[in-house]
């Protein structure tokens, strides 16, 4: 089984600043590699498919990145709302998810 | 519009059994594989089964191989998760998808005595 492993687990930064989070696999996982944001008490929200495509309505300051087995999730000039979890999943072989990354305001 | 909604979810104690159910609407039921997912109290997600579009083939996670069934009914556009000899560490957000874009909002499972 493919291992996901999220990084880091916990985040603050301020308002405007660029956040980078970053997930590794355990093996080749060909860019087959979704980010979800998930805020409290919703239903995770897809972002990015496949590395590096932006979900229809989300806003262009979040981005992907990666191959092979190290990816990437930017979110370029962090907004208030962008307060959430994030995690990883890859669905190269079945499905695993990175253990998730919790975004706070500094 | 794309729609999943589960239910079927509640309170029941160790070793006891429940089947959840998830109504799918706003596109063709029977050409999507199916997932369910679960996410236990403040903890990360967690893949638990995968079923064909036309249940062909069937997949699980370690964690519930031989105790979770996954199944559907394409004619009622439903897929089900049956559960037994469920466990505390079973107590989780059970939501179905239909791959990585759309999840519904999920059913509460909580296994205690």
């Amino acid at each position: 089984d493919i291992q996901m492993t999220q990084s880091p687990s916990f985040l603050s930064a301020s308002v405007g600043d660029r956040v980078t989070i970053n997930c590794k696999a355990s093996q080749n996982i060909n860019k087959y590699l979704d980010w979800y944001q998930q805020k409290h008490g919703e239903a995770p929200k897809l972002l990015i498919y496949n590395t590096n495509n932006l979900q229809t309505g989300i806003p262009s300051r979040f981005s992907g990145s990666g191959s092979g087995t190290d990816y990437t999730l930017t979110i370029s000039s962090l907004q208030p709302e962008d307060v959430a979890t994030y995690f990883c999943l890859q669905h190269s072989s079945r499905w695993t998810f990175g253990g998730g990354t919790k975004l706070e305001l500094k | 519009e794309v729609q999943l909604v589960e239910s079927g979810g509640g309170l029941v104690k160790p070793g006891s059994s429940l089947k959840l159910s998830c109504v799918a609407s706003g596109f063709t039921f029977s050409s999507y594989g199916m997932h369910w997912i679960r996410q236990a109290p403040k903890k990360g997600l967690e893949w638990i089964a995968l079923i064909y579009y036309d249940s062909s083939n069937k997949y699980y996670a370690d964690s519930v191989k031989g105790r979770f069934t996954i199944s559907r009914d394409n004619s009622k556009n439903t897929l089900y998760l049956e559960m037994n000899s469920l466990r505390s560490e079973d107590t989780a957000m059970y939501y179905c998808a239909r791959g990585a874009s759309y999840w519904g909002q999920g059913v509460m499972v909580t296994v205690s005595s």
